[in-house]
């Protein structure tokens, strides 16, 4: 089956600092979306982005999808950013589910 | 509801004892999902319904598991026999109709933590 690896595992930042998660994924996707899992452990949705880019507010996610890769950029991070940001793709095998990524863990210190 | 709705939140089970999670989809949303997730893990798929129609229900790790979605709104998730394997939080996800459109928007709802003793 498809596999999702992202990169980087573990993120340590200090308040204001900028940072990029990546998303390769082995196999062609439709649907591509990024979330937020905070400490409470609720899944947020930050991006559904099958292909281009999109911005909202301190956060952009690209993806391009013929080279099977996404990108999620958070600008000048906040402490509430902390908590881990998973990737996911719907699986190709047309079954509308969707596989997730191993994840970041994404620490913003004050 | 503005969101997708879940209980119980928490849920502790002796080894054995029968357990229903329950899952309200946001309105109008006509799939749902199912998903798994462990301590340290993503979430991994269990089952999808299409209305009351359950679809896929490949990723249910053995006929321990149930689901159902009887009018094809609420829907549970039944584990008969509960095993210390079967403690993590369970997720409950819904978007528009996947038979008409390819937008898969998938929304979350905020999970039942289920721990077996």
């Amino acid at each position: 089956g498809i596999q999702v690896e992202q990169s980087p595992p573990d993120l340590i930042l200090q308040e204001g600092a900028n940072s990029t998660l990546r998303c390769n994924f082995s196999d062609s996707v439709n649907n591509l979306q990024w979330f937020h899992q905070n400490p409470w452990g609720q899944l947020i949705n930050l991006f559904y982005i099958p292909s281009g880019t999109k911005q909202n507010g301190r956060l952009s996610a690209t993806t391009v999808a013929t080279e099977r890769y996404s990108l999620l950029y958070i600008s000048s991070s906040q402490t509430t950013d902390s908590g881990v940001y998973f990737c996911a793709v719907e699986d190709p095998s047309g079954t509308y589910k969707y596989i997730f990524g191993t994840g970041t863990r994404l620490k913003v210190l004050a | 509801g503005a969101g997708v709705s879940q209980s119980p939140r928490y849920k502790v089970a002796k080894r054995g004892q029968d357990v229903a999670l329950r899952c309200d989809p946001i309105s109008g949303h006509v799939s749902l999902f199912w998903y798994q997730q462990a301590l340290g893990q993503g979430p991994e798929f269990l089952t999808y319904f299409q209305n009351e129609a359950q679809l896929d229900k490949s990723g249910l790790p053995s006929d321990r598991f149930f689901a159902e979605r009887p009018e094809g709104s609420v829907s549970t998730l039944k584990i008969q026999r509960t095993q210390q394997e079967d403690s993590a939080v369970y997720l409950c996800a819904s978007s528009l109709d996947l038979a008409i459109i390819t937008y898969n928007e998938q929304f979350f709802g905020p999970g039942t933590r289920l721990t077996v003793l």
